[in-house]
C-alpha cells in the first residue's frame, strides 16, 4: 500500500517555463513533507520542505504548496533550467512513526532546450 | 564539513552470501538511516539508528540488520542474500532522532546479487 504517490513517472518542460510536480498521500498522520532531487549516480539531495501547519513554502525558484484537505502537494519550479533535469522524490513523515520518512516513486523531469 | 560517505560504491555477491555495507555520517549528525532503492522505485526505509540503538524499522526481514558505532558511523548487514536484494542501498544522516529532519544522503552502494 503506497502512502506517498507520484502518479507521473516523467514530465517534460521547456526551459524557462514552469515545472509542476504533483504528489498525493493517503496517511492523514503525516505532518511534514519534503522534496528531494536525485541526479544519476548520486544520492537524493534535500530541496525544500513544508510543515502541515502551512500551505505554502518558497525558496528561490522552488515553491511547495500543500492542500491538506485533498492530501495533495505540489512542487513548482520557475523558471525551469537545464540543471533541473533530475528525478524528484516527494516524501512525508509523522512524529513518532517507526518507519520515518516515506518516499514516493519519483518523477523524472526533463527540461527541454 | 564532511558529507555522508558510503563504501563500497559497487558490489557483486552470489545468492546465499552475506554482505556488509558501511556508512560514515555527516559531521555533527547522530542519527543514521538506511534505505533500499530498487530500480524504478523510491527509497524504502529499512531502519534507523540513534545513539547506537535501533530507532524504528521498516518492513524488512530480520536478515537485514545494522549497527551504529560511538562515532555515529554505521553498518548494514544482509544475510542469506536473495536476487531481489539487488538494489541501491542509501545511507542518510540527520542531526536528531525524529522524523522531521531532512535527511542527508550518501551516494549509495549498488549491490548486485547473482
Amino acid at each position: 500500500d503506497q502512502q506517498v504517490k507520484q502518479n507521473s513517472p516523467s514530465l517534460s518542460v521547456q526551459e524557462g517555463r514552469i515545472s509542476i510536480l504533483n504528489c498525493d498521500y493517503t496517511n492523514s498522520m503525516f505532518d511534514y513533507f519534503l522534496w528531494y532531487k536525485k541526479y544519476p549516480a548520486e544520492g537524493p539531495t534535500f530541496l525544500i520542505s513544508i510543515s502541515s501547519i502551512k500551505d505554502k513554502n518558497e525558496d528561490g525558484r522552488f515553491t511547495v504548496f500543500l492542500n491538506k484537505s485533498a492530501k495533495h502537494l505540489s512542487l513548482h519550479i520557475v523558471p525551469s533550467q537545464p540543471g533541473d533535469s533530475a528525478v524528484y522524490f516527494c516524501a512525508a513523515s509523522a512524529l513518532n512513526r517507526d518507519d520515518k520518512i516515506i518516499f514516493g516513486k519519483g518523477t523524472r523531469l526533463h527540461i527541454l532546450p | 564539513e564532511t558529507g555522508v560517505t558510503q563504501s563500497p560504491t559497487h558490489l557483486i555477491k552470489t545468492r546465499g552470501q552475506q554482505v556488509t555495507l558501511r556508512c560514515s555520517s555527516q559531521s555533527g549528525h547522530n542519527t543514521v538511516s538506511w534505505y533500499q532503492q530498487a530500480l524504478g522505485q523510491g527509497p524504502q526505509f529499512i531502519f534507523q539508528y540513534y545513539r547506537e540503538e535501533e530507532n524504528g524499522r521498516g518492513n524488512f526481514p530480520p536478515r537485514f540488520s545494522g549497527l551504529q558505532f560511538p562515532n555515529y558511523s554505521s553498518e548494514l548487514n544482509v544475510n542469506a542474500l536473495e536476487l531481489d536484494d539487488s538494489a541501491l542501498y542509501l545511507c542518510a544522516s540527520s542531526p536528531v532522532g525524529e522524523g522531521n529532519s531532512p535527511l542527508h544522503f550518501g551516494n549509495g552502494t549498488r549491490l548486485t546479487v547473482t
